[in-house]
């Protein structure tokens, strides 16, 4: 099984509107993080947000919030306020066996295609 | 330099040829990640390091592919008689015991032909 999905290949969204997009995962480890990275056409990973499992409210970075549902095993993330210069990749990734102090592998999803319409 | 640094940032090959791609992470990270990426696809986990040892080396697909590190310092992923599927971009990322995140380089895209 997929450890990490990503269901939208590819989603719009109207500039200064807000967009959410999804991520499930799987792990049976209680101690994991979850991850947010974007990449534009330019290619570098940028992180974005992070959420660990036992943090108890959801991360927020700016225009950038984590929605996260542990007992439904997702991780959306929402955008507000669009901009053009959102329009690139977004991978949502997990990191296990955070309790073991580990700074083990990230584990990324196949990625969503955000496109901002002007 | 600041940021993670990876060369060559294009290397095109032909088939049969081996190639070496090196990564300098930052500064004071004791973990190094070597990824691959083929064109419009998720990254793909290769290897982890701990300081020099590799206690992951799950996603190296074959035994053409191989990498090291000296130290906490730099990394040399290489690929052993290159074939065409093994065309991506590679990117190699770091992190520190104090920060949750990686970060990543630029990537090194190879081609071969």
């Amino acid at each position: 099984a997929q450890k990490i999905t990503q269901t939208q290949p590819g989603m719009f969204v109207q500039e200064k509107e807000a967009v959410t997009l999804d991520c499930t995962y799987d792990t049976s480890d209680p101690s994991y993080g979850l991850f947010w990275y974007k990449q534009p056409s330019s290619g570098e990973m940028i992180f974005l947000i992070y959420q660990g499992s036992y943090d108890q409210q959801n991360a927020t970075e700016g225009r950038y919030s984590l929605n996260f549902q542990k007992a439904r095993k997702s991780a959306n993330l929402v955008i507000s306020a669009s901009q053009l210069g959102d329009s690139a990749m977004y991978f949502c990734a997990m990191r296990e066996g955070l309790r073991r102090g580990s700074q083990g592998n990230l584990i990324f999803g196949k990625g969503t295609k955000l496109s901002v319409k002007p | 330099g600041a940021g993670v640094s990876q060369s060559p940032s294009n290397k095109v090959t032909e088939k049969g040829k081996d190639v070496e791609l090196r990564c300098d992470p930052i500064s004071g990270h004791t973990a190094l990640y070597w990824y691959r990426q083929r064109l419009g696809q998720g990254l793909e986990f290769l290897i982890y390091f701990q300081g020099n040892s590799a206690p992951d080396k799950s996603g190296l697909p074959s035994d053409r592919f191989s990498a090291e590190r000296t130290g906490e310092s730099v990394s040399t992923l290489t690929i052993q008689r290159t074939q065409q599927e093994d065309s991506a971009v590679y990117l190699c990322a770091s992190s520190s015991p104090k920060r949750v995140e990686l970060f990543f380089g630029e990537g090194s895209r190879l081609t071969v032909l």
